[in-house]
């Protein structure tokens, strides 16, 4: 149980378009999802924290008309990067947390590899 | 400001020899602690959390890790290391157990295990 898909797994794109990643809970709800960016050799950034029916909440430094999140559901979370360039390349992964549970376990998705040419 | 540092990048056992790997904490207030696992092409998964009960904490795959205040360490072990744990292993913290704390992680660990 428990498991959490993300879609598509890899993505190339040109330089100014826009690219949506979906994130999905297969067998649970998840009021809460969150965000990560992985840069090659690096930590899980978080980036945002979305909770379904509401906006998301962004972490320092992470631009909300960049990465734009929407939790319309309880078992859906999509990150859409809006013009995206080069420097957004990176490994994207979402998590999603239990709905009702007491603890802060979250169940990551398998990441999405964006790349921008 | 929460952080973890994990020492060592790579890490290589031979198979059936114990497994270490090392994560020490930063936190101005009591730590909650986790080990997750990431194995090619897949996402993370939970191998074990400390949230202030018992310090020896056992997981899953025969992995534990010990909580250790003076140290500000939570290490990870398993006595016999299998092919099977070849991955990569992130060490987390976060401030308390409950509701929407997020978590703080290491660089990782790459754990390469020779035949």
């Amino acid at each position: 149980g428990a498991v959490v898909s993300q879609h598509p797994s890899r993505v190339i794109c040109k330089s100014g378009t826009s690219v949506k990643i979906e994130c999905r809970s297969l067998d649970f709800q998840a009021t809460t999802m969150f965000w990560y960016r992985q840069f090659p050799k690096q930590s899980l950034m978080l980036m945002a924290t979305s909770n379904e029916g509401s906006k998301a909440t962004y972490e320092q430094g992470v631009e909300k008309d960049k990465f734009l999140i929407n939790h319309a559901s309880l078992t859906l979370s999509t990150l859409t990067v809006t013009s995206a360039h080069p420097e957004d390349s990176s490994f994207y992964i979402c998590s999603a947390r239990l709905a009702g549970s007491s603890y802060n376990e979250q169940f990551f998705g398998p990441g999405t590899r964006l790349t921008v040419l | 400001a929460q952080s973890v540092t994990q020492l060592g990048s790579h890490v290589s056992v031979s198979e059936g020899a114990l497994v270490l790997l090392r994560c020490n904490y930063s936190s101005s207030v009591p730590p909650y602690l986790f080990w997750y696992v990431q194995y090619p092409n897949q996402g993370l998964q939970l191998l074990l959390k400390y949230t202030s009960a018992a310090t020896l904490v056992k997981g899953i795959n025969g992995f534990e890790a010990e909580f250790k205040k003076s140290e500000t360490s939570f290490h990870l072990t398993k006595p016999s290391a299998h092919m099977s744990d070849a991955a990569e292993y992130f060490c987390a913290v976060s401030r308390s157990n409950f509701g929407n704390e997020k978590l703080t992680f290491g660089t990782g660990t790459r754990l390469t295990i020779i035949p």
